[in-house]
């Protein structure tokens, strides 16, 4: 069965630092892999997603994802934070044959000024 | 406007209540789903229709039902709501001929509380 974990469930960092949420599948068959993110009082919102068409994928507002097979990772990535960063963030995965998403836990973000 | 609306925004009930949860959307897609959301569980799905003749129960059906009134419409009702029924719950929509790899698009959420 598939299955997606995020390790830390907050993290924090000081504005202008490296951002890095960590994302890990566990999936027999190749995975689509998504990154959302969740502003307070509001729906989810796609960042990113890993189509196999390229391993490194950039989204919006300064993010990547890099897609490493050997390590069944997918972990985010924001070489400077910023405020408006703070936000909760969520993996998900599916594959072919399904359209059912398969949700992390989350991971909270915490920007410090 | 919103593309994917959800009322009410927030619902406070008491337990055995009937209470029915709405959903629309102006994409235009044929899929749609129902999530709820608990604090360190992520989001689970409860529902999900390929399109209006075609409903799916999800993880966590149990306690809930579904209605697809129409390809814009989507109600998620709790036929008799108790207190572990207190949530977050969010409708999703997706276009449905993309594949998996297609992007959902979330409503705002609902905010529930079952006293």
């Amino acid at each position: 069965a598939q299955s997606v974990t995020q390790l830390g469930s907050h993290v924090s960092v000081s504005e202008g630092a490296l951002v890095l949420l960590r994302c890990n599948y566990s999936s027999s068959v190749p995975p689509y892999l998504f990154w959302y993110v969740q502003y307070p009082n509001q729906g989810l919102q796609l960042l990113l997603k890993y189509t196999s068409a390229a391993t490194l994928v950039k989204g919006i507002n300064g993010f990547e994802a890099e897609f490493k097979k050997s390590e069944t990772s997918f972990h985010l990535t924001k070489p400077s934070a910023h405020m408006s960063d703070a936000a909760e963030y969520f993996c998900a995965a599916t594959h072919s044959g399904t359209y059912k998403y398969i949700f992390g836990t989350g991971t909270r973000l915490k920007v410090l000024a | 406007d919103a593309d994917v609306t959800q009322t009410p925004r927030n619902r406070i009930t008491k337990t055995g209540k009937r209470i029915m949860l709405e959903c629309s959307q102006t994409k235009g897609h044929d899929r749609m789903y129902w999530y709820r959301q608990d604090p360190g569980l992520g989001l689970q799905l409860i529902y999900y229709s390929f399109d209006v003749k075609d409903i799916n129960k999800g993880e966590i059906s149990d306690g809930y039902s579904v209605s697809r009134q129409a390809q814009a419409k989507f109600s998620l009702s709790l036929e008799s709501a108790i207190p572990n029924q207190t949530a977050l719950y969010f409708c999703a929509t997706s276009e449905g001929r993309r594949g998996p790899q297609e992007t959902q698009y979330f409503g705002p959420g609902t905010r529930l509380l079952v006293l």
